[in-house]
């Protein structure tokens, strides 16, 4: 079956720790994202890459570092420096074609909670 | 400043009614618009509006595009229990990047 994992489910982290949260995806999609969603507010965009050994910026990328080593994978770090984690991550990925990007698909998310 | 503003921010109605939900835009180099439904967890996919005027149906929902008023509807008809979720809209902006800017999302709650 293809499509978007993403682990832990939940996660839970204690003060000054760092933790990563996995997503793959073996859709052979392109580009993919990491966006935060807070209660009651939209998704939010943490990085994105568009190839491998590439990626940009988002709107709210302080405090978390990505890698894309590989076209099926994109770790994000949440590290002790993001001050309120405490959210839900999602993953998302999608495919070039027609010379833009097309709908994205996104992954169950994990809960990161800070204790 | 990019944005996308969705109305109302949560809805009540109860099953066999009729829903319309309201986006607008105001997002550099747009280029379409898509809605998602996101239940429990990962939003999926309903619709992507690329152009203006041309009407997007699966089964009891729809959406419109305008982009003279730079705004979408998604419409629900015979609205059910199931339909209860948060419908998030989001414009894609940034030339060929295809980042997205998404709204608040609407919460809609069916009730039998």
């Amino acid at each position: 079956d293809g499509g978007i994992t993403q682990s832990p489910k939940y996660l839970f982290r204690k003060e000054g720790q760092n933790v990563t949260l996995s997503c793959e995806q073996n859709l052979n999609h392109d580009a993919m994202y990491w966006y935060r969603q807070d209660p009651g507010q939209g998704l939010r965009l943490i990085y994105y890459s568009q190839i491998v050994n590439d990626f940009q910026k988002g709107d709210i990328a302080e405090g978390y570092s990505v890698s894309r080593e590989k076209k099926e994978s994109f770790p994000l770090t949440v590290t002790s420096a993001q001050k309120n984690p405490t959210a839900f991550y999602l993953c998302a990925s999608s495919i070039f074609l027609g010379g833009s990007y097309n709908e994205q698909f996104f992954g169950p998310g994990t809960r990161l909670t800070v204790l | 400043e990019d944005k996308v503003v969705q109305s109302p921010l949560s809805l009540v109605v109860h099953e066999g009614d009729t829903v319309t939900l309201n986006c607008s835009y105001e997002v550099t180099n747009f280029r379409s618009l898509l809605w998602y439904k996101q239940e429990k967890k990962a939003p999926t996919f309903l619709f992507m509006l690329t152009s203006s005027g041309i009407e997007k149906k699966s089964g009891r929902l729809s959406s419109i595009l305008d982009k003279k008023e730079l705004s979408s509807i998604l419409n629900i008809t015979a609205t059910q229990t199931g339909d209860s979720a948060i419908y998030l809209c989001a414009g894609i902006y940034g030339g060929s990047q295809g980042n997205l800017i998404f709204g608040k999302g609407t919460k809609l709650s069916v009730k039998p």
